[in-house]
């Protein structure tokens, strides 16, 4: 079975700092990882993926993730958090050997960022 | 290019009640998957349609059941509704041709209350 752990409630940056969300997984295959958005009373907005490649993947609103097959981990980061960044951040996986492997959620992390 | 679109937005229901909710996928998708989320469970797979046919489905009772039509729409039922029904019901659609690799596409959600 896969899975995916989100250490972290809740994370806590000042506008301007760097900001990391963490993310672990686990799949019995190659891992196909996601992270989503969510704000308050919208669906899920799509960030970045990694299939397979370069382990620094870069998405959209300046985000980026890096890949770590050794740690199992796929944390996103941003160099300058904005205040609109704060939301509620999804990391996903997906079993890529495994047919039509379904998608599996963490159970997200809020980023709050102040002024 | 519109996005995903889901009708009614909100929904209030009474147990017992059976409630029908529609998904309309981003044009050219082939595939919708359905997710419920909730504060306690966060997000956990419902179903996956493509092409009229249901590739996956998650561990939810039977009376949860979906559909999809020719033009790729989907819907989905839940019969004799209970208390711990009442979530938010996020449908999600994917080209499906790229398989695993597919990223899904949220819709805005519609939000189920029971009574």
């Amino acid at each position: 079975a896969q899975s995916v752990a989100q250490p972290e409630d809740q994370v806590n940056v000042a506008e301007g700092n760097p900001l990391t969300v963490k993310c672990t997984y686990s799949v019995s295959g190659n891992p196909y990882l996601f992270w989503y958005v969510q704000y308050p009373n919208r669906g899920l907005q799509f960030l970045l993926k990694y299939i397979t490649g370069d382990n620094l993947v870069k998405g959209s609103y300046g985000f980026e993730a890096e890949f770590n097959k050794s740690q199992t981990s796929f944390h996103l980061k941003k160099p300058s958090a904005l205040v609109s960044d704060s939301a509620l951040y999804f990391c996903a996986v997906r079993d890529g050997d495994s047919g039509y492997s379904t998608l599996t959620f963490g159970k997200g992390t809020m980023l709050l960022v102040s002024p | 290019k519109a996005g995903v679109t889901q009708t009614p937005r909100y929904l209030i229901k009474t147990r017992g009640q059976q409630v029908t909710l529609s998904c309309s996928p981003i044009s050219g998708h082939r595939s919708v998957s359905w997710y419920q989320q909730t504060p306690g469970q966060g997000l956990q797979f419902l179903f996956e349609y493509f092409s009229e046919t249901q590739r996956n489905k998650g561990n939810f009772p039977g009376r949860f059941s979906g559909r999809q039509f020719s033009n790729s729409r989907s819907e989905m039922n839940v019969s004799t509704l209970e208390l711990g029904d009442s979530a938010l019901y996020l449908c999600a659609s994917s080209w499906g041709g790229a398989g695993r690799t597919d990223t899904q596409y949220f819709g805005p959600g519609t939000r189920l209350t029971v009574l």
